[in-house]
């Protein structure tokens, strides 16, 4: 089954804590990208990649770290986290071409207590 | 800029039609998304135009004016499970590493 597969589901950390959100295709996908979503706010995407070895950053990278050492597979770090981080994260993937859809990973909510 | 607006919050009757409006600005422009979300759970494709006009599918339908900035979403024959938030995305250069989304539309569908 074609899926995007983002762990954990939910997530309680305190200040400081280093953390990373794992997220994995199965699709064979070129890019991929985090996304966090905030009530009022909608999906601010924070890093993306385009490929094994590139990525850049989104709207909102401030705080955060991405890695794509293979195509499969996009963790999220967050060396230190903080309050403002505490969110909706979603990990998503599509194919590098004009007008093609993402497919979303089930979402990690993070609370940074 | 880049922004789209879509209004906050709607309320139907179950049975009956709703449109969701979307206005977008992107520079460049390479299509427009309708996406389904369910309350805690990931959003799900329904729709892309990048063409002016109308795509029929099933009960959803999705209509783009380029020259406006211009988009709906019209749902009919609205079910309860239809009580989502719809989220307008526009994708302003090829494939998906820039699409924009907006904050969304949560749609109450009422008995």
């Amino acid at each position: 089954e074609a899926q995007v597969t983002q762990n954990p589901r939910y997530l309680i950390t305190v200040t400081g804590k280093k953390l990373t959100v794992t997220c994995s295709q199965n699709m064979n996908h070129e890019y991929m990208s985090w996304y966090r979503q905030d009530p009022g706010l909608g999906l601010r995407q924070i890093y993306y990649s385009m490929n094994v070895e590139v990525t850049d950053k989104g709207d909102v990278p401030e705080g955060y770290k991405v890695s794509r050492k293979e195509k499969r597979n996009f963790p999220l770090i967050l060396e230190s986290p903080s309050p403002n981080q505490t969110s909706l994260y979603f990990c998503a993937s599509s194919l590098d071409r004009g007008g093609e859809k993402l497919f979303f990973g089930s979402g990690t909510q993070l609370s940074v207590l | 800029g880049q922004n789209i607006d879509q209004p906050t919050e709607m309320t139907a009757t179950e049975g009956a039609i709703v449109q969701i409006n979307c206005t977008y600005q992107t520079s460049g422009f390479n299509g427009l998304f309708w996406y389904q979300q369910h309350a805690g759970e990931a959003p799900t494709f329904l729709s892309y135009n990048v063409l002016d006009g109308l795509e029929e599918k099933g009960r959803f339908s999705s209509f783009l004016s380029r020259s406006k900035g211009y988009s709906y979403l019209l749902l009919k024959e609205l079910q309860m499970k239809d009580s989502a938030s719809y989220l307008c995305a526009a994708a302003p250069d090829t494939g998906g590493f820039k699409t924009i989304f907006g904050a969304g539309t949560r749609l109450f569908v009422k008995a």
